[in-house]
């Protein structure tokens, strides 16, 4: 998981605040794929990016959860008006291309969000 | 909605035992990546393997992709103590023309020494 990059490692958040998770993909990586994992459970699909395009967020909440991947910059997850719910890991994962044979994301290691 | 179920959920054996961990879905895939993630970091890629039947070995670990690109396995031999984590299969699917990852649910296992 070398390369991709996420910050803030833990971040701490009242109820009600906003969470700002970013992610700098590999170097060459045009896509970006967030997750989010639970304690004791696996990785569940959130949304998947490319620079400037959503194409595809059927795992992100209807409300309060948004995703951009800018044409400059790092991807950003927000989470408005946190609740508590909303505490859990937060992956980002990138890779060259969409998909399709042989093709591999990468993930980055994890930024940890609690609601207090 | 494409699933994959991993089996078993959890798992704890000595040292020096042998195990299997499965992977399987209802769904065809293009792909599909192991991954071993410890607590506190995220997911480790371990292989891809992408032709029905293949085999792969990585030291003690034998992945096989299924013949019809369904399912997948695990095999660790002469289990270590450094083994210990959560190991995740993902495979590479296509809905509505666009590919996704789409992971199972995990595989959490303990080696004792």
């Amino acid at each position: 998981n070398a390369g991709v990059m996420q910050n803030p490692r833990h971040l701490v958040r009242r109820r009600g605040q906003e969470a700002r998770l970013r992610c700098s993909p590999m170097k060459g990586h045009s896509h970006v794929y967030w997750y989010r994992q639970l304690p004791e459970e696996g990785l569940k699909f959130m949304v998947y990016l490319q620079k400037e395009n959503i194409i595809d967020e059927s795992g992100m909440p209807k409300e309060r959860f948004s995703a951009e991947f800018p044409k400059e910059g790092p991807s950003i997850l927000r989470i408005q008006q946190v609740v508590r719910g909303d505490s859990a890991a937060y992956f980002c994962a990138s890779s060259p291309g969409q998909g399709g044979s042989g093709n591999t994301i990468y993930f980055g290691e994890g930024s940890w969000l609690t609601v207090v | 909605t494409q699933l994959l179920e991993q089996s078993p959920q959890f798992l704890s054996i000595q040292e020096g035992e042998n195990l299997t961990v499965y992977c399987n879905s209802s769904s065809v895939f293009s792909s599909l990546q192991w991954y071993r993630q410890e607590p506190g970091e995220g997911p480790v890629l371990l292989v891809t393997v992408v032709t029905g039947g293949e085999v792969k070995k990585l030291k003690r670990l034998t992945f096989q992709f299924g013949d019809a690109r369904k399912d997948s396995s695990l095999h660790i031999t002469a289990a270590q103590p450094g083994d210990t984590g959560l190991y995740l299969c993902a495979g590479v699917g296509s809905t509505s023309g666009t590919y996704k990852y789409i992971f199972g649910t995990g595989t959490r296992l303990k080696v004792l020494a």
